[in-house]
């Protein structure tokens, strides 16, 4: 079945940086994207940025332009979310989750990875 | 920039209907979808491009979308229907999500 499979939660100091991977398998991974979504504490979606498997082509979110970074690993099907100079805000859920194109319906999505930022 | 509205809370008994609305300007323009979440899970897809269900999700879940607003119908409301549920649209380049919508099934 189609699977998304994130890493582990992480504790960040605030500056560093983080990487969340993941995984997917069950489908062509090539004809569709990943979107990167996040959830702080308590608080609803905020889309990140989408990036095109095949190509490697992204679409990030204005807000976070120059701090985010994704990227992918077409052998091992894994798709990578890297943010910078973390804040305390950044605190939150990260999901990953499928879609054909960033304008698509995101089905399914990853189980979640929590990011803590702490000093 | 593009803004998703909807209530904070919606309310219905078990067996009834619940409606939750999505406002935007010109959103019936726009595809629309929606998700569940339940406490401690991830969003999971319930209507996409308007009124479409996904493979798994009950004939009770509905969608519709004209004008400025969109809504997620719920008929025969049961009680593991009880979740957040989530607007989306795409507008200049970004995804948009409404704020979300804590169904309570009483």
């Amino acid at each position: 079945q189609v699977q998304l499979v994130q890493s582990g939660a992480e504790v960040k100091r605030p500056g560093a940086s983080v990487k969340v991977s993941c995984k997917a398998s069950g489908y062509t991974v090539t004809t569709y994207g990943i979107s990167w979504v996040r959830q702080a504490p308590g608080q609803g979606l905020e889309w990140m940025g989408w990036i095109n498997i095949y190509n490697g082509d992204t679409n990030y979110a204005q807000r976070l332009q120059g701090r985010v970074t994704m990227t992918t690993d077409t052998p091992t099907t894994t798709a990578y979310m890297e943010l910078r100079r973390l804040r305390s805000d950044d605190t939150a859920v990260y999901y990953c989750a499928r879609s054909a194109t960033p304008a698509d319906y995101f089905d399914p999505w990853g189980q979640g990875t929590l990011v803590t930022v702490s000093s | 920039s593009y803004e998703l509205t909807q209530p904070p809370s919606v309310s219905v008994s078990p067996g009834q209907t619940a409606s939750i609305t999505c406002s935007g300007h010109k959103l019936g323009n726009k595809y629309t979808c929606w998700y569940q979440q339940k406490p401690g899970q991830s969003p999971a897809l319930v209507i996409y491009q308007d009124n479409k269900r996904p493979s798994g999700i009950p004939e009770r879940f509905s969608g519709s979308n004209s004008g400025n607003t969109a809504t997620l119908t719920i008929s025969g409301t049961q009680a593991m229907d009880e979740a957040d549920y989530y607007c989306q649209a795409w507008d200049s380049s970004t995804v948009i999500f409404g704020g979300g919508t804590r169904l309570i099934v009483l």
